[in-house]
């Protein structure tokens, strides 16, 4: 069964570093998605990505968050000033369509860790 | 967004049905309804969805109401590795997570 595979599974970083989350996704899908979850809180959506732009963003994904798909197959989440604050599981989910027509499928995680 | 209600959790034995509730009163025509469970220390994890009728897959079954306000997950037969949280969110462009049902299976 397709996968979303995202690395690293998991990252420590210091304060004030940038740091570069990446996931591929399912290759046929054509909507990708960044949510985060801080341990013991509900999973919380960050950015929706389509044709090269963001289609929707939270008030989470503020001027220190960017996502780019620098090539056909990768996704990817740069943060570029970490706070403690950021540390959390960040999932990325791709689908085959918008509107709910398709299910999402979510990668495995990268758990961020800001030290 | 449209909001969902469910119950903070559930117990269930082992290779028995399991039937969890979603209430979704101001749902719109559009909305599909989904379901995900997320595991111990994993990602969230498609269920199943839909828009209007009943639906079945490998994993479980969606039961919608007539109206479209309420809906029900069925797993037939849970198993250990049933337990998780299940949520279920209406898709309006993007999933919006609550806090789910927590779900217990005892051996």
């Amino acid at each position: 069964e397709p996968e979303v595979t995202q690395t690293p599974s998991h990252q420590v970083t210091q304060m004030g570093q940038e740091v570069i989350l990446r996931c591929v996704p399912i290759s046929n899908h054509l909507y990708f998605y960044w949510y985060r979850q801080i341990l013991g809180q509900k999973v919380e959506f960050l950015v929706s990505f389509y044709n090269n732009e963001i289609s929707e963003k939270s008030e989470i994904f503020d001027d220190q968050f960017s996502v780019e798909r620098p090539d056909g197959s990768n996704f990817t989440l740069k943060i570029r000033s970490t706070k403690l604050e950021d540390s959390a599981m960040y999932f990325c989910a791709s689908s085959g369509g918008t509107q709910g027509i398709y299910g999402y499928t979510f990668g495995s995680g990268t758990r961020l860790t800001v030290v | 967004d449209a909001k969902t209600t469910q119950p903070n959790s559930m117990e269930s034995n082992e290779e028995e049905p399991v039937h969890l509730p979603c209430n979704h009163s101001t749902i719109s025509g559009t909305d599909y309804i989904h379901w995900y469970r997320q595991l111990p220390s994993q990602g969230p994890e498609y269920v199943i969805h839909g828009l209007t009728s009943n639906v079945n897959n490998r994993m479980a079954s969606l039961a919608i109401a007539e109206d479209r306000k309420s809906s029900t997950l069925i797993l037939h037969r849970a198993t250990l590795r049933d337990a998780a949280v299940y949520y279920c969110i209406l898709n309006d462009y993007k999933l919006s997570f609550g806090a789910g049902t927590t779900v217990t299976v005892r051996a």
